[in-house]
Formats: C-alpha cells, structure tokens, sequence
C-alpha cells in the first residue's frame, strides 16, 4: 500500500511562471519530508526537506509547504526555469531513516 | 568529494548468475540504504543500514542480501539473478534527521538487466 501519493504524472508550465507539484501521504508517523529532482540517467538530486514541526521551508527558488491536518505537502517553484524540467519526486521518513517515495511529477517548463 | 558513487554503471546478468553491486560515501555518514527504481514507479527500499554493523530489511529484499563492510562501503548482492530483478538500483548515505531537516544523497544508479 502506497504511503505516499503524487497524483500527476506530469506537468507544464511556462518558463518564469510558477510551479506548483502536490505530494500527499498516510502515514501520519512520517516526520520528514523531502523533494528530488531526478534527471535521465542520474540519480536523485535533493532539493529541500522541512520537518512535520514546520509549516514552510524556503530555499532561493524553492519553497515547500507542509498541512499536516490534512497530509499533503507542495513544492513551489518561483520563477520556473527551463532547466527545471525533469522528474520530481516527494519522499517521507519516519524517524529520519529510509525513505517511502511516491511515483514522481514529470514537469517540463516551456519557454 | 565524490558523494555516493556505484559500481558499475551498467551490468547484464543471465538468469542464475550471481553479482555484487558495490556503493561507497565520502561524506562520514553513519546510514547507508539500497534502493530499486522500477519503470514509472517511485524508489523502493531493498535493505538499509542504520550503522556500521548493522543491516535490516525493506520493502522489497526478497533474493538479495547485502554486506556493511565499513563505515564507508555497503554492497547489494544478488546470489541468483531473475528478470524480475531487471531494475535500476541506487545506494544512498545519510546522517540521522535532526532539527528542522533531513538530507539524504544518492549515487549515480546501477542499470541493472537480467536475461
């Protein structure tokens, strides 16, 4: 059973505008949060994580917001670049340990 | 540094033949993990290591087994291979979550076909 949800399998957005990928879970153990992005050919890149004790987490382009209420959390991308365009995965902990993925959000930013 | 990096990039296997994908960190971490990608999923844990010494089960460890060598190593073995095997396989590092945030690093993949 799938403990974490992203339930669009892509996305287009056009470059300078912002992108918003949506992730949900079940687990209500879950106390990290983590967003990949994923090139073909490469492994998994970080991009940023917050703790189930934060609402937000900023970093330069890249902020993601956590509902614990309502188990979902979203990376926003602001301004999108062309160079943004890959796989983006949303990944859970529990306890700080390994990590249940979901199927991740193919976006492609079109200039 | 060079992160997390595997060894090889590329493999193909017959059915029944045996292999020991090697993984290797730089970064001092005391956590080590296995994982699998298959075509339009997300990954999935094989077998983590939580510390030097210690190994446990994941998701999906069934036809694997796996060796900390040290702090720095952790390899996958498959003793005999299957197609079901056929995936992309990625080793990660980390340290334990603390405070507001949780990094975990991953190699670059094993590209992984069984015949």
């Amino acid at each position: 059973d799938q403990q974490v949800k992203q339930n669009s399998p892509s996305l287009s957005v056009q470059e300078g505008r912002i992108s918003i990928l949506n992730c949900d879970y079940t687990n209500s153990m879950f106390d990290y949060f983590l967003w990949y992005k994923k090139y073909p050919a490469e492994g998994p890149t970080f991009l940023i994580s917050i703790s189930s004790i934060k609402d937000k987490n900023e970093d330069g382009r890249f902020t993601v917001f956590l509902n614990k209420s309502a188990k979902h959390l979203s990376l926003h991308i602001v301004p999108s670049q062309p160079g943004d365009s890959a796989v983006y995965f949303c990944a859970a902990a529990n306890s700080g340990y390994a990590l249940n993925f979901g199927k991740g959000t193919s976006l492609l930013v079109t200039p | 540094n060079a992160g997390v990096t595997q060894t090889p990039k590329f493999q193909v296997l017959k059915t029944g033949q045996s292999m020991t994908l090697q993984c290797a960190q730089d970064m001092n971490h005391n956590s080590m993990y296995w994982y699998r990608q298959d075509p339009g999923m997300g990954l999935r844990l094989i077998y983590y290591s939580a510390s030097e010494g210690t190994t446990d089960k994941g998701e999906v460890p069934n036809g694997y087994n796996v060796s900390r060598l040290n702090k720095r190593e952790f390899s996958l073995r498959l003793e005999s291979a299957a197609p079901s095997q056929t995936s992309v396989y990625f080793c990660a590092s980390s340290e334990m979550a603390s405070g507001d945030s949780y990094e975990q690093y991953f190699g670059p993949g094993t590209r992984l076909t069984v015949t």
